[in-house]
This record gives C-alpha cells, structure tokens and sequence, in this order.
C-alpha cells in the first residue's frame, strides 16, 4: 500500500532557529511531490510542488528538496518565525492512477 | 481572486437530518475533491471528480454522496449524518497542465461539522 510518513510528529523550536521536516513514501512511480503549511483550522496552502526531476524547491525561507532514489523528502525552515506555527503535510501523486496520498503531517511550535 | 469557497463554514445537526454542503471554483479546474480530517488521521479523501459528471470513490466514502452537474460545483451530501461524521471538512480543487506533469491544489476553507 502506497504510504508517506513524516517525522517529527510535533517540533518545538525557538524563534529564529531553522529547523527541518522528514517525509519518506513508498509511492512509485509518482508524480510529483507538495509540501503543504496548514494553520489552525484553515486549509492547506501550497508551499512548494516537485517533480521526480527535481531535487530542490524554495519558496521564500522554506525549501523542500527530494531524493527520489531513497524516497525522501525534507522541507527546511529557515530563520523561523512564529507565523511559521502550523501543521506541515507532504503530500505524493501516484502517477498511475494519480491518487493523491497525503502524510499526517508535523505539527511545528514556534515560541518567542 | 483563484480561491474555493465552502458554505455553510460551521453546522451542527442532529443525527439523521439531511445536509449538503456546498463547493465552489471560480479556477476552471477539472478536478475536485472533498476530504475529512480528524485528529491524528490527517486529510483522506472522501470522494473525486475528474471532470463534469465524472465522479469516483476515495478512501472513505461510506455515508457520503456527491454530483457534479457543472465544472464549478462539488456539493457533498450527507443523507442520514451519524454522530461519526463529526469532522472538519475540505473542499479542494486543482487542474492538470498538459502532460499531467504539475499541478496545484486549492484548498477551500473548510466546514466544521458537528452531528449530535
């Protein structure tokens, strides 16, 4: 069965600091991979999307890279904020039947 | 502005009296989705349309109905809702480039449920 995990399952850190999310998955061949950063009670919004080609995506202080030989996946945060306090989900499209398999995410606290 | 609208945002019903909550893309994409998250479980899918009149099962589909008569609504439909429905709901909706290579999803703002 097609799965993503992620690790942590929850992270503290303080302000300022960087910190990085995992997510391995066993979906193969897939389409592309998300990272997504959903706030409390809101929808997901997207962070970042690649391909199996590509092995490093930023947007602004986050960035995702991919190895698509192990399967994994990380998103690194950069210099921390504490609007950076949400749920972070990695989120693999099967390319053949793309169905799309979402993990169950890293629930990140950033304290003053 | 591209975004995906969910009405009602909160409801609480009682056991057997039937909803809809609706769905609505003003992005033109062929693609919908409706998902449940509850707690500890992350975000499964409940039901798919890949275009007008074309809907599928997701993970999780018992006790749920949807349609999708025009390419900009995705209304999900509880005919009898059961206390075990009780869930934060997303409407999402993405399109598919040529070559089906990337895509994004828009998530709506979700429909919290409450079946007592």
């Amino acid at each position: 069965k097609n799965q993503v995990e992620q690790s942590p399952q929850s992270l503290i850190i303080l302000e300022g600091k960087n910190c990085t999310l995992q997510c391995n998955y066993t979906v193969s061949p897939f389409s592309n991979l998300r990272w997504y950063k959903q706030d409390t009670g809101r929808g997901p919004v997207s962070l970042t999307i690649m391909t199996f080609s590509e092995n490093t995506k930023s947007n602004g202080r986050y960035t995702a890279t991919l190895d698509a030989d192990t399967k994994q996946s990380s998103l690194h945060i950069t210099a921390s904020q504490l609007s950076d306090s949400a749920s972070y989900i990695c989120v693999v499209r099967d390319y053949r039947d793309d169905k799309i398999i979402f993990g169950k995410g890293t629930r990140l606290h950033i304290l003053p | 502005e591209a975004q995906v609208t969910q009405n009602p945002r909160y409801l609480i019903t009682v056991t057997g009296k039937k909803l809809t909550v609706t769905c609505s893309q003003n992005m033109n994409h062929e693609y919908m989705s409706w998902y449940r998250q509850d707690p500890g479980l992350g975000l499964r899918q409940i039901y798919y349309s890949m275009n007008v009149e074309v809907t599928d099962k997701g993970d999780v589909p018992e006790g749920y109905k949807v349609s999708r008569k025009e390419k900009r609504n995705f209304p999900l439909i509880l005919e009898s809702p059961s206390p075990n429905q009780t869930s934060l709901y997303f409407c999402a909706s993405n399109s598919r480039l040529a070559g089906g290579i990337t895509d994004t999803q828009y998530f709506g703002p979700g429909t919290r449920l409450t079946v007592l």
